[in-house]
């Protein structure tokens, strides 16, 4: 079974332009999370989708959207880039709330 | 708030047991968890504990949760270097109609020396 992939794995945009990540969950897997990971750092919660509802958001600026499609992806949109947000953007996907499954991540650079 | 605590770095000798100490603050937590994070690669999920239990051991794995102090802890037997990574610690939160998100720690660098 494939596990949960993401698109792409490394991007670099410039301040200001606006950036959309692609999560593709388990199959089976109807809540993706989003977290961020600025390097030497552990993952930053920014938000869970179940059902294609948003379920819960980190204290992330409302430069930060997403939504989840009926196949259960996902795409998370970051607007007004700053240098700031160059991290690893990390999808996580779950059947169930106690196992949380991680994808290999989106690299962001903003320059 | 909740926080999760990791001391930084773990330098260990080939065969030796590897343990590794967390502690958090969210009397709340349902489950907590271990991942594994290799160089410039997502995180894998190790192990996780629920928060009724006390201990739980998978292979060379062994998970110990202190409750009332608030301690997790990984043992890993017979460190290999492939067991070279950083440890993440994360507890589940839960708000309202959420599903739980993970709260993690800084990380854990484990250094397996042959």
């Amino acid at each position: 079974d494939a596990g949960v992939t993401q698109s792409p794995t490394h991007l670099i945009k410039t301040r200001g332009q606006h950036v959309t990540l692609r999560c593709s969950p388990i199959s089976g897997h109807k809540s993706v999370s989003w977290y961020q990971q600025v390097l030497g750092q552990g993952p930053q919660f920014i938000f869970q989708y179940y059902e294609k509802e948003e379920r819960g958001r980190g204290n992330f600026p409302d430069r930060f959207s997403a939504r989840q499609f009926p196949n259960y992806s996902s795409e998370l949109n970051v607007n007004a880039l700053l240098l700031g947000d160059s991290a690893l953007y990390l999808c996580a996907s779950s059947f169930a709330s106690e196992e949380q499954f991680f994808g290999p991540g989106t690299r962001l650079t903003v320059l | 708030g909740e926080d999760v605590e990791q001391s930084l770095f773990l330098s260990v000798r080939e065969g030796d047991s590897s343990v590794i100490n967390c502690t958090y603050t969210d009397s709340s937590s349902t489950y907590l968890y271990w991942y594994k994070q290799e160089p410039g690669a997502g995180l894998q999920l190790l192990t996780y504990i629920f928060s009724n239990m006390d201990m739980k051991q998978d292979q060379r794995l062994t998970v110990l949760l202190n409750k009332k102090d608030k301690h997790l802890s990984l043992r890993i037997a017979d460190t290999q270097t492939g067991d070279s990574a950083i440890y993440f610690c994360a507890e589940s939160i839960h708000y309202g109609g959420s599903q739980g998100n993970l709260i993690f720690g800084k990380g854990t660098k484990l250094s397996v020396k042959p």
